[in-house]
């Protein structure tokens, strides 16, 4: 089965820096996925990552150690626009038949002056 | 227009109503998706959909029936459902082997 762990809430403040953490157990891996949904909006996507190591994106940062199935998503210098909902999500196999993309629950962010 | 769009944003349906929702995308990928968002659960695949062919059925019950007419436009039919079916209804598209899913803005479904 597929199992995506992260945490529910966090708070952070504005200008600080947060790491959202994402553990998984899946039955195989291609590639983990952050995106970002806003209330009531679309989520969109913020990186992929697939090899081992940190990919870094403006102010947003992933890191993925296949070996361990933990990534996480680092936010620099935060925003009160980035209070969002972060959702971790894996892809379990190769995308021949289209991304099939598993997700954890989100993590809502709130940031506090 | 650009984009994935999604018809109607918001649909408030008895459960012996028949509707659909309706997903275009302008972006030139061949692979369509449906998820369903509810809330406190994490989002979840329903339908997938690679070059018009569907490719993952993700065990959804039969009141709930994609079509996929062509690669820019997918449909999700639906018929006496129930009120745990309530929830946000997203589609997204992508290139059949690229990375990035492109999310619509969802319908917001309510079954009475």
């Amino acid at each position: 089965g597929q199992n995506i762990d992260q945490p529910t809430e966090m708070t952070a403040t504005e200008g600080a820096i947060v790491q959202i953490n994402c553990t998984y157990q899946t039955s195989g891996f291609n590639g983990l996925f952050w995106y970002q949904q806003h209330a009531g909006e679309a989520p969109t996507f913020l990186s992929y990552n697939v090899l081992d190591g940190l990919e870094e994106k403006g102010r947003f940062s992933s890191f993925l150690s296949r070996s361990k199935g933990y990534s996480y998503l680092l936010l620099k210098e935060l925003q009160m626009k980035d209070s969002a909902s972060y959702l971790c999500a894996v892809r379990d196999h190769a995308p021949d038949a289209g991304n099939m993309l598993t997700f954890g629950g989100g993590t809502r962010l709130m940031v506090k002056p | 227009e650009t984009g994935v769009t999604q018809t109607p944003r918001h649909l408030v349906m008895g459960m012996t109503n028949k509707k659909s929702l309706k997903c275009e995308q302008h972006l030139g990928h061949n692979a369509m998706y449906w998820y369903k968002q509810s809330a406190k659960k994490p989002l979840e695949l329903m339908f997938v959909y690679n070059f018009k062919e569907q490719t993952e059925n993700n065990s959804v019950p039969s009141r709930f029936s994609p079509e996929c007419p062509n690669s820019s436009h997918l449909f999700l039919h639906l018929h006496t459902l129930q009120p745990e079916d309530s929830a946000l209804y997203l589609c997204a598209s992508s290139r059949a082997s690229g990375t990035e899913q492109f999310f619509g803005p969802g319908t917001r479904l309510t079954v009475l």
